[in-house]
């Protein structure tokens, strides 16, 4: 099993650019999230989904935009990429919510907006 | 709101000596905490948590709601011990991550 991936590895978007990062996992776990890594801060979350066709937000919501039609996807966007943006982006998963189980990360998605 | 508070950003001690991680949180209800550990070019990965009270490569880390901690402990650090700890505390469906720890064990 791959557990949890995450596709592009690395990325140079410029300010104003859009994208689209991608996470998979193939443990058919119900819950997923969106992280990103900044020195000092620790993990702070996103935006994450109970379960297939749901999405809620988390702690740092703003500038970006989730999507989870299969239940082994979870799509981060940005629709308009701002300087601080710049992070590691890190997925998650799980069986069940928050901390009451495992969670288990990819590796993550380094991303630079200039 | 819930709070982590890891208040060093980085430990450096001697192999074989005794090292204590901090973690402070804030939280109206029942907590549950966890440690994570990051190695260099690994995963974030689950250390421990609490309600298992198990000790996981010599470390254990202890539930005080008296002053609301949970510091993680070994007696005898090692080399391989070197990565970034992160302290985390489940709020429904959401963990809550403290802003990490780099330890460092040096020979």
């Amino acid at each position: 099993n791959a557990g949890v991936t995450q596709t592009p590895k690395f990325r140079v978007l410029k300010t104003g650019q859009s994208m689209t990062l991608l996470c998979a996992q193939d443990m058919n776990h119900e819950y997923m999230y969106w992280y990103r890594q900044d020195p000092g801060m620790g993990l702070r979350l996103i935006h994450y989904s109970v379960g297939e066709g749901t999405t809620a937000k988390g702690e740092v919501p703003d500038g970006y935009n989730v999507s989870r039609l299969k239940k082994q996807n979870f799509l981060l966007g940005l629709e308009s990429a701002a300087p601080s943006q710049t992070s590691v982006y890190f997925c998650a998963s799980s069986w069940y919510a928050g901390g009451l189980d495992e969670q288990y990360f990819g590796p993550g998605t380094r991303l630079t907006v200039t | 709101a819930q709070r982590v508070t890891q208040p060093e950003k980085l430990l450096s001690v001697f192999k074989g000596a005794p090292v204590e991680l901090k973690c402070n949180y804030s939280y109206s209800g029942s907590p549950e905490l966890f440690w994570y550990v990051q190695y260099s070019r690994q995963r974030l990965q689950l250390l421990l948590r609490h309600i298992s009270r198990e000790s996981i490569k010599g470390f254990t880390a202890d539930l005080n709601k008296g002053e609301t901690s949970f510091h993680l402990k070994k007696p005898f650090a090692q080399e391989e011990d070197s990565a970034m700890y992160y302290c985390a505390l489940n709020a429904g469906n959401m963990l809550t991550f403290g802003g990490g720890t780099r330890l460092m064990v040096k020979p």
